[in-house]
């Protein structure tokens, strides 16, 4: 059975700072990763796909990279703003069965920046 | 030019009461799912379906009665509904295949009284 950590669970920095988050998950056998934001009382906004394939993917000010066969992911966010204030959550979407696939979900780590 | 939309947004109701929640798309896509998001924030896949049959279906009670008219709605109704349902419950949708991502809606947030 497939379970996805994520860490640390909070995390608050001052604005301006690099930060890293942390995605595990314990069944290598993935189609991809894929990470959200959530803002308070909204739903989730994709934010980056890796397929299995690839090692990384960056949007803007975010980078994230997977070692499949370690069960790692790590979302890189560079120059920190308060705008980046959510809860990240990551996913994966296991391999096999059929194309029409369910999300994985870790439990989130919730991000603060203050200015 | 909302995505994926779900209404109503709150849903406050008795125990033992039947209510629906809506969900909505204009991207086009063939898959719709439902998710369940709990008190501790985990969010778990309760259905899944593509070009309005059921591909998924996680064990979830047969209180929960999800139905799709067509591509573009799916609907969650729920029986006699039970404290432990209250939750966020979030309609997401993709194009089928493995590397399609998925886009959420806002979620409906159910409080049973």
């Amino acid at each position: 059975k497939q379970e996805v950590t994520q860490i640390p669970a909070a995390l608050s920095v001052p604005e301006g700072e690099n930060l890293v988050l942390n995605c595990s998950f314990t069944d290598s056998a993935i189609y991809n990763l894929q990470w959200f934001r959530q803002d308070p009382g909204k739903g989730l906004t994709s934010l980056l796909l890796i397929q299995s394939s690839q090692r990384e993917q960056t949007s803007g000010r975010l980078n994230a990279s997977l070692d499949k066969s370690s069960g790692r992911s790590t979302l890189y966010i560079a120059a920190s703003q308060p705008g980046d204030s959510a809860t990240y959550l990551c996913a994966v979407r296991p391999a096999g069965g059929t194309s029409y696939g369910k999300l994985t979900f870790g439990q989130g780590t919730i991000l603060t920046v203050h200015p | 030019d909302t995505a994926v939309s779900q209404t109503p947004k709150y849903l406050v109701t008795q125990m033992g009461n039947d209510k629906s929640i809506k969900c909505e798309q204009n991207l086009g896509h063939d898959t719709m799912y439902w998710y369940k998001q709990d008190s501790k924030k985990f969010l778990k896949i309760m259905f899944s379906y593509n070009n309005k049959e059921l591909i998924i279906n996680e064990t979830v009670p047969n209180r929960f009665s999800p139905k799709s008219p067509d591509k573009a709605h799916l609907n969650l109704h729920i029986n006699s509904l039970e404290l432990g349902d209250s939750a966020v419950y979030f309609c997401a949708s993709s194009q089928a295949g493995q590397n399609q991502p998925q886009h959420f809606g806002d979620g409906t947030r159910l409080s049973i009284l």
